[in-house]
């Protein structure tokens, strides 16, 4: 089955504690990109990435890392948390192929940074 | 960069009525997109529509580039229906960098 898996779920930290956040997709993806949710601010995208080792700043990068290693992965590294990164991250990847750039999305994690 | 607006922000709808969502940008696009939000947080992938029109069963949607908007069709709602509608454009052709609407929620009621 073709998926974007994120892990965890679920996470609960306290500031400044490091933690990341994995991303998968099985469907040979070249793009793959972070976002993040919050309410009444839609989503907005904190990196992407075009391929391996290539990787830019979207709208919202501060505080925020990442590297893509290997072409299913792109994990969302945070090096010290604080409160106003708790937000629900979604990671998504799609194909750059014309007319196949529909974004598959992961199903989310829920990060409280206390 | 590019804005992108939606209208309405919010819609509540009985069952099997028919609705239009709207989403407007500032700058020409080649790369479009509806989800839908389900209540429990997960994201589909409605349409991709840069121009033209598409439909899915109860769902179309139709993009006029040239005018810089796309409007999403709901047919019959159901409940299932309800949720989070957002458009997103890719900001400049090739770069994967998109920018989100900030959605259209709608309710449907039995």
């Amino acid at each position: 089955e073709a998926q974007v898996t994120q892990n965890p779920r679920y996470l609960i930290t306290v500031t400044g504690k490091k933690l990341t956040v994995t991303c998968s997709q099985n469907m040979n993806h070249e793009y793959m990109s972070w976002y993040r949710q919050d309410p009444g601010l839609g989503l907005r995208q904190i990196y992407y990435s075009m391929n391996v080792e290539v990787t830019d700043k979207g709208d919202v990068p501060e505080g925020y890392k990442v590297s893509r290693k290997e072409k299913r992965n792109f994990p969302l590294i945070l090096e010290s948390p604080s409160p106003n990164q708790t937000s629900l991250y979604f990671c998504a990847s799609s194909s750059p192929i014309a007319g196949q750039e529909t974004q598959y999305f992961g199903p989310g994690t829920r990060l409280l940074v206390l | 960069g590019i804005q992108v607006e939606q209208s309405p922000p919010d819609l509540i709808l009985q069952e099997g009525a028919n609705s239009t969502l709207r989403c407007n940008f500032s700058d020409s696009v080649n790369n479009l997109q509806w989800f839908h939000q389900n209540p429990w947080g997960q994201l589909i992938n409605l349409f991709y529509i840069p121009s033209g029109t598409k439909q899915n069963g109860r769902l179309s949607a139709t993009t006029v580039a040239t005018e810089r908007y796309s409007l999403l069709y709901i047919s019959s709602s159901q409940t299932t229906d309800s949720g989070v509608y957002f458009c997103a454009v890719e900001e400049t052709s090739g770069t994967y960098k998109y920018i989100f609407g900030t959605g259209t929620r709608l309710k449907v009621l039995a």
